[in-house]
């Protein structure tokens, strides 16, 4: 079975851009959820989406934001980026009822210059 | 949020038993103990999770205290492919997300 797959894999932007990443989850899970990962903060949660639906959100501007589509695939964007939005984005896919046990994609490192 | 206590870093030597302990006194009655790990420069990889028993898998075997106030991970015959971060977690109530705390940086040593 195919594992968590994240695009693009690295991505350079200029502050004040905007920036949309995507995962596709392992097939089958219906969770997908999303962290930010610095060296300063260590993996902090951003949202999770269920069947489309935003189920939790963690404590990150409106600038981050996301959706999740009927195939389970999910986009996170970031709007107006800025310098200390450096960092490793992970996606997390999970099964209906397992929402912990949670598989995770390469991520996607984002440098902001 | 979830408060789990780990030591920053542990050293084993390559065949042997590698044993990570964590501290969750907070925890309430039913909630189960997560354990992942993060390779260096890879998304976390989810290990095994437990509630009051002893669980194996593959990977490791979850030691779970009878108070539940503490477990301990346990890589059996730990290999240099086993260097890595590894976090205990627990969801902190209800439906709410994992919280990943810094976890304690495991070196297998040759």
């Amino acid at each position: 079975k195919a594992g968590v797959t994240q695009t693009p894999r690295y991505l350079i932007k200029t502050r004040g851009q905007q920036v949309t990443l995507s995962c596709s989850p392992i097939s089958g899970h219906r969770s997908v959820s999303w962290y930010q990962q610095t060296p300063g903060q260590g993996l902090q949660f951003l949202f999770e989406y269920f069947s489309e639906t935003q189920r939790n959100k963690g404590n990150f501007p409106g600038r981050f934001s996301g959706r999740q589509f009927s195939n389970s695939r999910s986009e996170m964007n970031v709007s107006t980026l800025e310098l200390g939005d450096s960092a490793l984005y992970l996606c997390a896919s999970s099964k209906a009822g397992q929402a912990y046990e949670q598989y995770f994609g390469p991520g996607t490192r984002l440098t902001v210059t | 949020d979830a408060k789990t206590t780990q030591p920053p870093s542990m050293d084993c030597a390559e065949g042997r038993a590698a044993n990570l302990p964590c501290n969750h006194s907070t925890i309430s009655g039913n909630e189960y103990v997560y354990w992942y790990r993060q390779i260096h420069s890879q998304g976390p990889q989810y290990i095994i999770h437990g509630l009051k028993n002893n669980e194996t898998n593959e990977m490791a075997s979850l030691i779970i205290t009878e108070d539940r106030k503490s477990s301990t991970l346990i890589l059996p015959h730990a290999t240099l492919r086993d260097t890595a971060v590894y976090y205990c977690t627990y969801p902190p109530s209800g439906n709410t997300p994992l919280v990943f705390g810094k976890g304690t940086r495991l070196s297998v040593i040759a």
